[in-house]
């Protein structure tokens, strides 16, 4: 099915622990982005690419890695688990991101204890 | 200071009635786009529009560029339309970050049969 797939849907860290987070789509879109969803807070924006091999910060991109090898996945890396980076997180593509709207993966809630 | 308002927070309406959430933001912007979060989270893209009204369905969005203002419309509300609607923009000059969607925080919309 065509989309955006994020993988896993929950976990849970333990401080200091490393993680990945997959982030998947098979629509040919060259914009990817990575956000986090905190409780009376708007979705804020990661990281995110404009094309394979390109990468740029978002608002809060501190504890956060990404890369963009191929067209299709845009993973993000947790470096070492902290509490404040417990929230829920969506990735997002487009054609590009200037012209077309998005699609969502279904998010990742994300606990760090 | 938040770049994007969203009023109300939070609308509880009866089933049937005529719904409008209101947009308004202080950046420059070439486009705004509305979402619709579901409760079980997943994140929809409903319109993305730089001018004037779209309408789909019983849903129609109106940006008024130079009030900086734009609203969401739900025709006859049913409950299954009971979700959180975000509004998002898209700034052409915000930071580093040229370009990326900008959040509000969103409007959770309840309706009731």
């Amino acid at each position: 099915n065509a989309g955006v797939t994020q993988t896993p849907k929950f976990q849970v860290l333990k401080t200091g622990q490393s993680m990945t987070l997959q982030c998947a789509q098979d629509m040919n879109h060259e914009y990817m982005s990575w956000y986090r969803q905190d409780p009376g807070m708007g979705l804020r924006l990661i990281h995110y690419s404009v094309g394979a091999g390109i990468t740029d910060q978002g608002e809060v991109p501190n504890g956060y890695n990404v890369s963009r090898s191929t067209t299709e996945d845009f993973p993000l890396r947790l470096l070492s688990a902290a509490p404040s980076q417990t929230s829920v997180y969506f990735c997002a593509s487009s054609y590009s991101r200037d012209y077309y709207g998005y699609t969502f993966g279904s998010g990742t809630r994300l606990t760090v204890v | 200071k938040n770049e994007v308002e969203q009023s109300p927070q939070n609308l509880t309406a009866q089933e049937g009635e005529f719904i409008t959430i209101n947009c308004s933001y202080s950046v420059g912007i070439s486009a705004l786009h509305w979402l619709q979060q579901h409760p079980g989270g997943g994140i929809v893209s409903l319109f993305m529009l730089s001018s004037g009204k779209k309408k789909h369905g019983r849903l129609i969005a109106t940006i008024n560029i130079q009030e900086k203002h734009s609203s969401l419309h739900i025709t006859a509300s049913h409950p299954r339309d009971s979700a959180v609607y975000i509004c998002a923009v898209r700034s052409g000059n915000y930071g580093g970050s040229q370009g990326n969607l900008i959040f509000g925080k969103g409007t959770k919309l309840s309706v009731k049969p």
